[in-house]
């Protein structure tokens, strides 16, 4: 069984632009969640997605913002990109999103914003 | 990714010995604790979690110990390997989020094994 997979492994943009992460969860997951990870703020949860819908969202500005399709594959968008923006995101996946199961984590997607 | 975890408590042990990784969690309504050891440019991969209605649970060379009174959380690691090295993260599942996983994490602690 395939885990989650991200996309890109690695991303390089510039103060202003907009930037999208792709996550697949695990096959027969359906709910997707997103944290922000740096070394100075550790792991931070940004949104969660249950069946297309935002069930859950962290203390982030509007410019992070998140969908999730009927496939259960979900993207995060930053628009205006900061320097402070640059971190590692992840991307995990469970059956239901239910408190207690296991969330499985993707390789992430390190953001660089020059 | 290659950036996290740079000014991290490190613990550094001998290899065979017992490992012993400490976290202190500050919501005292939290039921739910896990761990996770992450390797360089690798994403977390789940150890072993515990709920609020034990104080210890076993599993493959790990246990994981709750003492719910002082919120505090270790993970002990027998028998320490070379491929136990990594940064160890405690994470606790906030009640206040309702039935969804929205995990907080500690701060993280490297595990360092020399031969």
């Amino acid at each position: 069984k395939a885990g989650v997979t991200q996309t890109p492994r690695y991303l390089i943009k510039t103060r202003g632009q907009q930037v999208t992460l792709s996550c697949s969860p695990i096959s027969g997951h359906r709910s997707v969640s997103w944290y922000q990870q740096t070394p100075g703020q550790g792991l931070q949860f940004l949104f969660e997605y249950f069946s297309e819908t935002q069930r859950n969202k962290g203390n982030f500005p509007g410019r992070f913002s998140g969908r999730q399709f009927s496939n259960s594959r979900s993207e995060m968008n930053v628009s205006t990109l900061e320097l402070g923006d640059s971190a590692l995101y992840l991307c995990a996946s469970s059956l239901a999103g239910s408190r207690g199961e296991k969330l499985f984590f993707g390789s992430g997607t390190q953001l660089s914003v020059l | 990714g290659e950036s996290v975890g740079l000014h991290l408590p490190t613990l550094s042990v001998q290899e065979g010995d017992n490992s012993i990784i400490n976290c202190a969690y500050s919501n005292s309504a939290s039921d739910y604790f896990i761990w996770y050891k992450q390797e360089s440019g690798k994403g977390p991969q789940f150890i072993i979690d515990i709920r609020s209605n034990m104080d210890k649970r076993q599993g493959q060379r790990v246990t994981v110990l709750l003492n719910k009174t002082v919120k505090h959380l270790s993970l002990q690691i027998a028998a320490t390997q070379p491929g136990d090295s990594a940064v160890y993260f405690c994470a606790e599942a906030a009640k206040f989020s309702g039935g969804y996983n929205k995990l907080i994490f500690g701060a993280g602690t490297r595990l360092a094994v020399h031969p």
